[in-house]
């Protein structure tokens, strides 16, 4: 079946504009999450869904971002007001229950450029 | 709070040669662990996890890591490497509560050497 899938796969933007990555989990997962990998930093978490509960915001690194996930499906990740920091791969991973040692499905990611 | 250390950045090793890849966590409570490879411009793929049991766990590709709870180590080995080995690694930690997210290491690029 078809794996997460993440659009566009290149974004390059200037600063001060906004973008929104979209991201399309696994169909029946009900966790989503977000991550940033940048260079030399690893990967870093930003933000998880899971059904209809609330979300875990805890790793967004200031308001200028914010996530959505509509219907328990898709979700897009918003970027206000770029910056050159923002500049990073943004990866959604998906899996199917939340808990103990669930597999954790990733899509190719976004490569974000804020010139 | 949780941590992933992966001292080596990149390791580099000829081909059929063994490797190991280091990774050390810090967590208060139960954890489970991971280990992902990225190879060039592709997604991450699960090698392998240790959720509880055998502290020696199988992945594919080879792949094997022992989980050492004294010495909040998880490091990956292959006996002997291919040249399609050649990717970053990266090591991973989710504790055993609420949201299950992975607290990643700074990745290991394994190059193969012919």
């Amino acid at each position: 079946g078809a794996g997460v899938s993440q659009s566009p796969s290149n974004k390059v933007t200037e600063k001060g504009k906004d973008v929104e990555l979209r991201c399309d989990p696994i169909s029946g997962h009900t966790a989503l999450y977000w991550y940033r990998q940048s260079l030399g930093q690893g990967l870093e978490f930003l933000i998880y869904f899971q059904g209809n509960s609330a979300p875990d915001k805890s790793g967004l690194p200031s308001d200028r971002f914010s996530a959505e996930r509509t219907g328990g499906s898709v979700s897009t990740l918003t970027i206000q007001r770029t910056q050159q920091e923002d500049s990073a791969v943004y990866l959604c991973a998906s899996s199917a229950l939340r808990g103990v040692g669930n597999e954790q499905f990733f899509g190719p990611g976004t490569r974000l450029t804020v010139l | 709070a949780q941590s992933v250390t992966q001292l080596d950045s990149q390791v580099p090793v000829f081909e059929e040669a063994p490797v190991e890849l280091r990774c050390n966590y810090s967590s208060s409570v139960s954890v489970y662990l991971f280990w992902y490879v990225q190879y060039p411009n592709q997604g991450l793929q699960l090698l392998l996890k240790y959720l509880s049991g055998s502290t020696l766990v199988k992945g594919i590709n080879g792949f094997e890591a022992e989980f050492n709870k004294s010495q909040t180590s998880f490091h990956l080995r292959k006996p002997s490497v291919h040249i399609s080995d050649t990717a970053e690694y990266f090591c991973a930690v989710s504790e055993d509560s609420g949201t299950y997210k992975y607290i990643f290491g700074t990745g290991t690029r394994l190059k193969v050497l012919a």
